[in-house]
């Protein structure tokens, strides 16, 4: 059973960055397909981007380019995803969710618990 | 990328069908079979109903179907009962490994 531990909640200046993990267990890392999705409050779901740890390359929408990093490290079985440069708009829970298919096609299957990180001077 | 189109809210009473709808493009909906339905529940992370358009993961409730026709993807709830009231969000792959949500429709059970 896949399990996706993500890290606590982050308070944030405008300009400066956050950095996201989510912790699997349950499942061989390497193969998992995780993505990140983020909720601003009363808002809906938006994809960010996502990754596949053994092919390391990432993939990001379009609007996230520049502004958005996400690796995963294999040895600690470990995603995470980095946002610079925060804004107030960047204000939202962020989750990282597995793909059940083992790419990238939207079938997301297991989520972590959500990470508040909220941005303000 | 633009965001797939989802009717804001929609409502019913129990035991009605309802039918949630989820319009996208030929880049998107209308050119993969791989159109998923979440469910969200207030501070609660979403939940996988429909996978591949049409396909129910194990333990979700056969009360839940989902087709496809062109660019639009529909989510069918038979039976309406008050624990099915939350927001729902489509999903599309929309190639390069990039998916695009929906902005989310909130159900009502009246």
């Amino acid at each position: 059973q896949v399990q996706l531990v993500q890290s606590g909640a982050e308070v944030k200046k405008p300009g400066s960055s956050v950095k996201v993990s989510c912790k699997a267990s349950g499942v061989t890392f390497s193969t998992l397909a995780i993505s990140w999705v983020r909720q601003a409050p009363g808002q809906g779901l938006e994809w960010m981007g996502g990754v596949i740890p053994i092919f390391k390359t990432p993939d990001y929408a379009k609007k996230f380019q520049g502004r958005v990093t996400i690796n995963a490290d294999q040895s600690t079985s470990t995603a995470y995803i980095e946002v610079s440069s925060l804004r107030s708009e960047d204000t939202a829970v962020y989750y990282c969710a597995r793909d059940w298919s083992g790419s990238t096609r939207g079938g997301f299957d297991a989520w972590g618990q959500g990470t508040l990180v909220t941005v303000s001077s | 990328q633009s965001a797939l189109t989802q009717p804001a809210s929609v409502s019913g009473s129990p035991g009605q069908s309802i039918t949630l709808s989820c319009t996208g493009t030929s880049s998107d909906v209308g050119n993969y079979d791989l159109v998923s339905w979440y469910q969200q529940h207030p501070g609660k992370a979403p939940k996988l109903m429909i996978y591949e358009a049409t396909k129910r993961p194990s333990g979700v409730s056969n009360r839940f179907s989902g087709s496809k026709s062109g660019n639009t993807a529909s989510l069918t709830i038979s039976g309406l009962q008050a624990e099915d009231g939350a927001d729902y969000y489509c999903c599309s792959y929309a190639g390069s490994d990039t998916v695009v949500f929906g902005g989310g429709t909130k159900l009502t059970v009246l």
